[in-house]
């Protein structure tokens, strides 16, 4: 059980595209889903929380305008990076908290997106 | 406000020897610590949890930490390693004040198993 998945597992795009990066829990409901960003070799930095049926809240440096995050159900939460550049290149992790009940301590992660902008 | 150190960016052992991987936190609140494993191109995976339970806590492959409040320190630990434990490490700390679920993240330690 817990299991978060993520579409796609990789991307190319070009300079000044969007891409979008979905984040769905696959066996349980998560109000709350959070969006990460690893570099090389680094660790997780948290980028937003993601509330179902509300706005997302972002962390102090990220563009909310840049990192647009949807959570229009109780299992799926999606992260669009507009008009992306090179230095959007990373992997972008999601995960997921199931709503109430004694495994709301953990959150669950999905495998990843790694995302290069050429 | 939280924090997490872990004390060793890259840790080297030799199979079938012991491993210990080194974390300190630092929280106003009494916290709940994890240790999460990341193989490379997989998921995250939760090795073990404290969440003001018991404080020796037993996790998937033969892993335990310890939660000791004295010393801020979580340090993960197993008896034997084994090839397929060669992965990257992270010590991660929430606190219980509220309804913030952040997770504050270590920078991670790599280990490495020599045959």
């Amino acid at each position: 059980g817990a299991v978060v998945s993520q579409h796609p597992s990789r991307v190319i795009c070009k300079s000044g595209t969007s891409v979008k990066i979905e984040c769905r829990s696959l066996d349980f409901q998560a109000t709350t889903m959070f969006w990460y960003r690893q570099f090389p070799k680094q660790s997780l930095m948290l980028m937003a929380t993601s509330n179902e049926g509300s706005k997302a809240t972002y962390e102090q440096g990220v563009e909310k305008d840049k990192f647009l995050i949807n959570h229009a159900s109780l299992t799926l939460s999606t992260l669009t990076v507009t008009s992306a550049h090179p230095e959007d290149s990373s992997f972008y992790i999601c995960s997921a908290t199931p709503s109430g009940g004694a495994t709301q301590e953990t959150q669950y992660f999905g495998p990843g997106t790694r995302l290069l902008v050429l | 406000a939280q924090s997490v150190t872990q004390l060793d960016s890259h840790v080297s052992v030799s199979e079938g020897t012991p491993v210990l991987l080194r974390c300190n936190y630092s929280s106003s609140y009494s916290p709940s610590l994890f240790w999460y494993v990341q193989h490379p191109n997989k998921g995250l995976q939760l090795l073990l949890k404290y969440t003001s339970a018991a404080t020796l806590v037993k996790g998937i492959n033969g892993f335990e930490a310890e939660f000791k409040k004295s010393e801020t320190s979580f340090h993960l630990t197993k008896p034997s390693a084994h090839m397929s434990d060669a992965a990257e490490y992270f010590c991660v700390v929430r606190s219980n004040a509220g309804n913030n679920r952040k997770l504050i993240w270590g920078l991670g330690t790599s280990l490495a198993v020599n045959p």
